[in-house]
C-alpha cells in the first residue's frame, strides 16, 4: 500500500527565502511522486512529476523536488520565494497501475510575508 | 480549451436531502475520479471509474453513489446516509497511463444544514 506523510502542515517564508515543503513516502512499488498546488477555492494544478530517470524533477513557477530513494523522500524546493507562491500544496503517490487514483498527503499551507 | 467542469461551484441543501453534483470534461480521458477535502485532511477518495460503465469505491464510499453512463460525464451523488457531508468536492480526469497526472475541476462547496 501507499502512503504520503507531508510534514509541517504551514509553512511561512519572507518573499525572496528559500522554499522546502517535505515530503516522505510509503510504498511497496518503485513510486511515482507528484506534487500539485491548490490556490483558494479551486481545483488543483499540476507542479512536477517523478517518473524515472533523473532524480531532480523541475517544474513550473521555479519549483522543483529532488527524489531520494533512499530517505523515501520527495521535498518540493524554489530558491526564492515571491508573494504568489502562496497557496496549499500537495505530496502525492501512485499506486503504478493504469487508471488508478493518486493518494495524496495532508497538504501543507504555504504563507509568503513581504 | 480542454477541461473539467464541475457545476454548481457552491451549493446548499437541507439535511435529509440527496443532491447531485455535475462534473463533465472533454479531455477524452478514459479515467474519472471524485475526492473529498476537508481543512487538514488533504484529498480522500470516493469513487472512481476507469472506463464507461464501471467505478470503484475509494475509501470514503459511503453515503455516496456515482454513475459513468458516458465517457464525459461522473456525476457524484450525495446521499442523505453520509453523516457529514458539507466539504469541498473535486473532479479529477486522467488518461489511464500509469503515470498520467490528474487533471482537476475547480471545485464544489456543499453545504448542508
Amino acid at each position: 500500500a501507499q502512503s504520503v506523510t507531508q510534514l509541517g502542515s504551514h509553512v511561512s517564508v519572507s518573499e525572496g527565502a528559500l522554499v522546502l515543503l517535505r515530503c516522505n513516502y510509503s510504498s511497496s512499488v518503485p513510486p511515482y511522486l507528484f506534487w500539485y498546488v491548490q490556490y483558494p477555492n479551486q481545483g488543483l494544478q499540476l507542479l512536477l512529476k517523478y517518473t524515472t530517470g533523473a532524480t531532480l524533477v523541475k517544474g513550473i513557477n521555479g519549483f522543483e523536488a529532488e527524489f531520494k530513494k533512499s530517505e523515501t523522500s520527495f521535498h518540493l524546493t524554489k530558491p526564492s520565494a515571491h508573494m504568489s507562491d502562496a497557496a496549499e500544496y500537495f505530496c502525492a503517490v501512485s499506486a503504478r497501475q493504469a487508471g488508478t487514483a493518486l493518494i495524496f498527503g495532508k497538504g501543507t499551507t504555504l504563507s509568503v510575508s513581504s | 480549451d480542454g477541461g473539467i467542469t464541475q457545476s454548481p461551484k457552491y451549493l446548499f441543501r437541507k439535511e435529509g436531502q440527496n443532491v447531485t453534483l455535475s462534473c463533465e470534461q472533454n479531455l477524452n480521458h478514459d479515467a474519472m475520479y471524485w475526492y473529498r477535502q476537508d481543512p487538514g485532511q488533504g484529498l480522500r477518495l470516493i469513487y472512481y471509474s476507469q472506463i464507461v460503465n464501471d467505478f470503484q469505491k475509494g475509501d470514503i464510499a459511503e453515503g455516496y453513489s456515482v454513475s459513468r453512463e458516458k465517457k464525459e460525464s461522473f456525476p457524484l451523488t450525495v446521499t442523505s446516509a453520509q453523516k457529514n457531508p458539507t466539504a469541498f468536492y473535486l473532479c479529477a480526469s486522467s488518461t489511464t497511463g500509469d503515470n498520467s497526472p490528474l487533471h482537476f475541476g475547480n471545485g464544489t462547496r456543499l453545504t448542508v444544514t
